[in-house]
């Protein structure tokens, strides 16, 4: 099974802040790794996939790269309604693997 | 666009079985599986299964594997998952999502919470 370290599990940040969270596996998975948007209540929503290929409606603040074994999720400029929990996910084989999350929190 | 509700949650013991549904209020069987995955209460997300499009395909995580069985019925726009042997660690909140690969978009969840 593949596995998903994501990192930092929280991060504390201001309004208007470039912040990176970053996915790694032990193994090369290509490009197939997607992004969700977690906010308290709701249901995740996916904002990337295929590492890059942003979701229709997500703000261009948002930027995905990388493949094989990293990959990264970057908010250029946090804005408030960013402030939510970060996954990602594997979906090269199955069992698919989620990160372990990110808690992005206000400073 | 797609709308998915799932439905089926509720309180049982363990070692009990229960069986969730994910309606769609589209055509499902136009060639998109279907997921399970669930979230443990204040935990992160764990894929749990996918059924392909025609039922012809089924995965599971390895600690469901044995006890949950996903099924679907194209004619009712309908998605199962027929848990059995239910533990404590099976509490969850269980959402269905659309795709072939990644998944988007996602139903509201159901809760299942596993107690005597």
């Amino acid at each position: 099974d593949i596995q998903m370290t994501q990192s930092p599990s929280s991060l504390s940040a201001s309004v208007g802040d470039r912040v990176t969270i970053t996915c790694r596996t032990g193994q090369g998975i290509g490009r197939d790794v997607a992004w969700y948007q977690q906010k308290p209540g709701q249901a995740p929503k996916r904002l990337f996939y295929a590492a890059s290929t942003l979701q229709n409606g997500v703000p261009s603040r948002f930027s995905g790269s990388g493949s094989g074994t990293e990959f990264t999720l970057t908010i250029s400029s946090l804005q408030p309604e960013d402030f939510a929990t970060y996954y990602c996910l594997e979906y090269y084989s199955y069992p698919y693997t989620f990160g372990q999350g990110t808690n992005l929190e206000i400073k | 666009q797609v709308h998915l509700v799932e439905s089926g949650g509720g309180v049982v013991q363990p070692g009990r079985s229960l069986r969730l549904s994910c309606a769609a209020s589209y055509f499902i069987s136009t060639n998109f599986a279907i997921h399970w995955v669930r979230q443990a209460p204040g935990k992160g997300l764990e894929w749990v299964s996918v059924i392909s499009y025609d039922g012809n395909i089924e995965e599971y995580a390895h600690s469901v594997k044995g006890r949950f069985t996903i099924s679907r019925d194209n004619s009712k726009n309908t998605v199962y998952l027929q848990m059995n042997s239910l533990r404590g660690e099976d509490t969850a909140v269980y959402y269905c999502a659309r795709g072939n690969r990644s998944f988007d978009p996602w139903g509201q969840g159901t809760l299942v919470i596993v107690s005597s």
